[in-house]
């Protein structure tokens, strides 16, 4: 089956770094986004990795470690505007290519 | 100029019911997909078709049946409406393809089942 675990809640100050966990258990992974979501709004795509390692793209990156089952997506330089829902999600090969959806970590970015 | 679309945005109806959340999208994307999304924020994948083809069929109640005429619309129509189903429903797109699994969301559909 499929299993992705991500912390509920976190609270971080603006212009500071926040880092949030995923950890998945799956049987036929086959990559690892991760999506933003506003209150009231849809999901919009953030990252992917597929590889192992560290992917940056502006304040925004994610790392990948299969081996571990683990990602994280780190924040810098925090703003207001990230106060958001950050979904971790994790595409499976095993019953047609399903990507299963964490519950998501509502981040909360105060002044 | 929008990427994925649906209507209607609000649905409000009683338990009983049947309604229909039409979905297109403009990306000239080969796969869509249709999920809800609970009171608990899980986003649960329901259907998916490619290329006008159901390729994920979630246990998803048969009141629940996806129609896609071409490749651009995937719609969801709802059979005897219950509480259980008040959720916003969600459409999105993919090209697929190795590296092209990234899902392009529609803003959501909030159905209220009262």
């Amino acid at each position: 089956g499929q299993n992705i675990d991500q912390p509920t809640e976190m609270t971080a100050t603006e212009g500071a770094i926040v880092q949030i966990n995923c950890t998945y258990q799956t049987s036929g992974f086959n990559g690892l986004f991760w999506y933003q979501q506003h209150a009231g709004e849809a999901p919009t795509f953030l990252s992917y990795n597929v590889l192992d390692g560290l992917e940056e793209k502006g304040r925004f990156s994610s790392f990948l470690s299969r081996s571990k089952g683990y990602s994280y997506l780190l924040l810098k330089e925090l703003q207001m505007k990230d106060s958001a829902s950050y979904l971790c999600a994790v595409r499976d090969i095993t019953g047609g290519f399903k990507t299963i959806f964490g519950a998501g970590t509502r981040l909360f970015v105060k002044a | 100029d929008t990427a994925v679309s649906q209507t209607p945005k609000y649905l409000v109806t009683q338990m009983g019911n049947d309604k229909s959340i039409k979905c297109e999208q403009n990306l000239g994307h080969d796969t869509m997909y249709w999920y809800k999304q609970d009171s608990k924020k899980f986003l649960k994948i329901m259907f998916s078709y490619n290329n006008k083809e159901l390729i994920i069929n979630e246990t998803v109640p048969n009141r629940f049946s996806p129609k896609s005429p071409d490749k651009a619309h995937l719609n969801l129509h709802i059979n005897s409406l219950e509480l259980g189903d008040s959720a916003v429903y969600f459409c999105a797109s993919s090209q697929g393809g190795i590296g092209l699994e990234t899902q392009y969301f529609g803003p959501g559909t909030r159905l209220l089942v009262l």
